[in-house]
């Protein structure tokens, strides 16, 4: 059983076209989040959401706008893809606030590649 | 500056040839230092969290130590499975209560 779970693994699309990528967790978890992983590894939180809201909100283009349609579901929308925009995305959630350490656990990525 | 730094960025070993990572932070108001493992195409793995100094946790041939300022990730006679990126993250009062800020990771090879 699979706790967090993303969808699709790889994703290879043009310039200038807009894709999604959902992700949906069975750990019961109320706060869920987007990271991006560039080409050097790094590992950079983009939004996360607790119970459905917003919570953070990095510096993120506008073109980037995650949906929660409920607190097992966080999905990723991507409009007019850029070139820049070719990363890993992990999905991740954890516990409420305050419990079991904020202990936040990963599905295993997206590659976006955008020719 | 990098509020996280890991060192060294790759490390290889002989089976069976113990060392340690090192992660240091700047950040001010630790609420967590996390460390992950990560293998190739797959996402992070939770390993350890620590809170304050002194601190130590132990996992098989791992063992994770923090310090007020640093901490080390000791491996103890690898092995070849032992190979991954180890990733360290912290999670500090002047963030948001629930962000990780990840450092760029330690890529390991245990050579047999």
């Amino acid at each position: 059983d699979t706790a967090v779970s993303q969808t699709p693994k790889y994703l290879v699309t043009q310039m200038g076209n807009d894709k999604s990528i959902k992700c949906e967790q069975n750990l019961g978890h109320d706060t869920m989040y987007w990271y991006k992983q560039d080409s050097k590894k790094f590992l950079k939180i983009m939004f996360s959401y607790n119970n459905k809201e917003l919570i953070i909100n990095e510096t993120v283009p506008n073109r980037f706008s995650p949906k929660s349609p409920d607190k097992a579901h966080l999905n990723l929308h991507i409009n007019s893809l850029e070139l820049g925009d070719s990363a890993v995305y992990f999905c991740a959630s954890s516990p409420r606030q305050g419990a079991s350490g904020n202990i936040q656990y990963f599905g295993a990525g997206t590659r976006l590649s955008v020719l | 500056e990098d509020q996280v730094t890991q060192s060294p960025e790759a490390l290889r070993l002989q089976e069976g040839e113990s060392s340690s990572l090192n992660c240091s932070y700047t950040v001010s108001g630790l609420r967590g230092l996390f460390w992950y493992r990560q293998d190739p195409g797959k996402g992070p793995e939770f390993l350890f969290t620590l809170y304050s100094a002194g601190e130590e946790k132990e996992k098989e041939r791992l063992k994770a130590t923090l310090t007020k300022k640093e901490s080390f990730l000791h491996i103890t006679a690898p092995k070849p499975e032992d190979s991954a990126t180890y990733l360290c993250a912290v999670r500090y009062s002047g963030a948001g209560s629930y962000q990780l800020t990840f450092g760029k990771g330690t890529k390991l090879s245990v050579i047999p």
